[in-house]
């Protein structure tokens, strides 16, 4: 059974802080590592797809690393603001399959 | 479209009755995935069509539920017979064969 964990469940910080989190996948079979923000009542949003070790991608705030030979991932959000509160979502996708072996997400409140 | 839609947005159903599901991907994209989301956060695959084939179906529990991607239709999921426990948000998303999956906003499903 392939098991895909997040922590921490949930995070509190106050506007400003920086923060961050964890994905932890298996290492064998390794294709992709997404992140995903959702916001409930919206679609997923796609941040980052990650396929090679040692990969670090970053947009504006949100930047992520990637190590596949321990299988974690880091998602990092530098000076919080409210409207990044949303859970964050990491999905494993492995070489055999298309579909997405989903995490239980970190759910972020911002609060100013 | 540039986005994956999906309809109707929020479903009621007595239990026993059957309910159907839509999703249109995004035009160009020949991969979608269903997901179903009951607890907490956790997304969990049910099936993947390419094109009108279907890809994957480890998911999918084999009695009640069915599937179809036919050309120039939207795709479908149906459960015939619904229970209380098929209440779930069900997502859709569509892919290219880059990988990276773009989800519509979801289906509320609610069994009563």
């Amino acid at each position: 059974i392939l098991n895909v964990e997040q922590s921490p469940q949930s995070l509190h910080v106050q506007e400003g802080d920086s923060t961050n989190f964890t994905c932890s996948f298996p290492s064998s079979n390794f294709y992709a590592l997404h992140w995903y923000r959702w916001e409930t009542a919206k679609s997923p949003e796609a941040l980052f797809v990650m396929t090679l070790n040692g990969d670090e991608k970053k947009k504006g705030r949100i930047s992520a690393t990637l190590n596949t030979k321990e299988g974690y991932s880091y998602l990092y959000i530098k000076g919080s603001q409210p409207e990044d509160s949303a859970t964050y979502l990491c999905a494993f996708g492995s070489y055999n399959t298309d579909k997405l072996i989903f995490g239980t997400g970190t759910r972020l409140q911002v609060f100013p | 479209g540039e986005e994956v839609a999906q309809t109707p947005k929020h479903l009621v159903r007595g239990e026993g009755q059957k309910a159907k599901l839509y999703c249109a991907p995004i035009k160009g994209h020949s991969y979608v995935f269903w997901y179903q989301q009951v607890l907490k956060n956790e997304f969990k695959f049910l099936i993947s069509f390419q094109n009108e084939n279907v890809f994957d179906e480890t998911g999918m529990p084999k009695e009640r539920f069915s599937a179809k991607c036919l050309p120039n239709s939207p795709c479908s999921l149906e459960i015939q017979a619904t229970k209380l426990e098929d209440s779930a948000v069900y997502f859709c998303a569509s892919s290219q064969s880059d990988n990276e999956q773009y989800f519509g906003p979801g289906t509320r499903l609610t069994v009563t």
